[in-house]
């Protein structure tokens, strides 16, 4: 089974701060994507990565995919209350079948 | 347009019972996926279809559970003799493909309680 360990669990920041998320595993995958889930409703998806080394920005969110393709992360810059949600990384390990992370529970407090 | 619609959004069930659970997919997607989300984890595969037959099935975790997709657009997950284990948050998602870069749009769940 491919594992894929998110940390931190949960993370409390001050608006404007700046944080990090990480995704690792032993496993490589070929592609990696990270989402974000509201309470009550399905996840959705922020990017896609696909090559070792890839990175993608959306606004203040950055993403990493790792050389190996085993690891990735979420970088948000200046964060704002409107962040605060659930982020979840997931890597696809076969056609079709991706792991999840456990999420990250983030909370940026004004 | 509308998209991934789950139905029932709760089920409360007694020990034993069966229960379905329904998914409607975004029209036009080929690929349905279940997914079941335990408290305090990420959601975990169980099966996918493209088109009607099952392509992978290797997520379900026993025989009680068993899915269909007869033509090719709603699917039923399906749940024999419940068990209080499986009380969860069951996701349904689609996409126009299988490949990592086809999105999946995903429903908001069904939360599935097994008293």
């Amino acid at each position: 089974t491919q594992l894929l360990e998110q940390s931190p669990q949960f993370l409390s920041i001050q608006e404007g701060e700046n944080l990090t998320v990480y995704c690792n595993s032993s496993s490589v995958f070929s592609s990696l994507q990270w989402y974000r889930q509201e309470p009550g409703e399905g996840p959705v998806l922020l990017v896609t990565v696909v090559t070792g080394g890839e990175v993608k920005k959306l606004k203040r969110l950055t993403f990493q995919f790792g050389d190996a393709r085993k690891d990735s992360s979420l970088h948000i810059t200046a964060a704002q209350p409107g962040d605060t949600g659930l982020y979840l990384c997931a890597g696809e390990y076969h056609a079709g079948k991706s792991t999840f992370g456990d999420g990250t529970t983030l909370t940026v407090k004004p | 347009g509308a998209g991934v619609s789950q139905t029932p959004s709760n089920k409360v069930t007694e020990k034993g019972k069966y229960v379905e659970l329904r998914c409607d997919p975004i029209s036009g997607h080929t690929a349905l996926y279940w997914y079941r989300q335990s408290l305090g984890q990420g959601p975990e595969f169980l099966i996918y279809f493209q088109g009607t037959g099952a392509a992978d099935d290797s997520g379900l975790p026993n025989d009680r559970f068993f899915a269909v997709r007869p033509e090719g657009s709603v699917s039923t997950l399906k749940i024999q003799r419940t068990e209080r284990g499986d009380s969860a948050v069951y996701l349904c998602a689609s996409s126009l493909g299988i490949s990592g870069t086809d999105t999946q749009y995903f429903g908001p769940g069904t939360r599935l309680t097994v008293l």
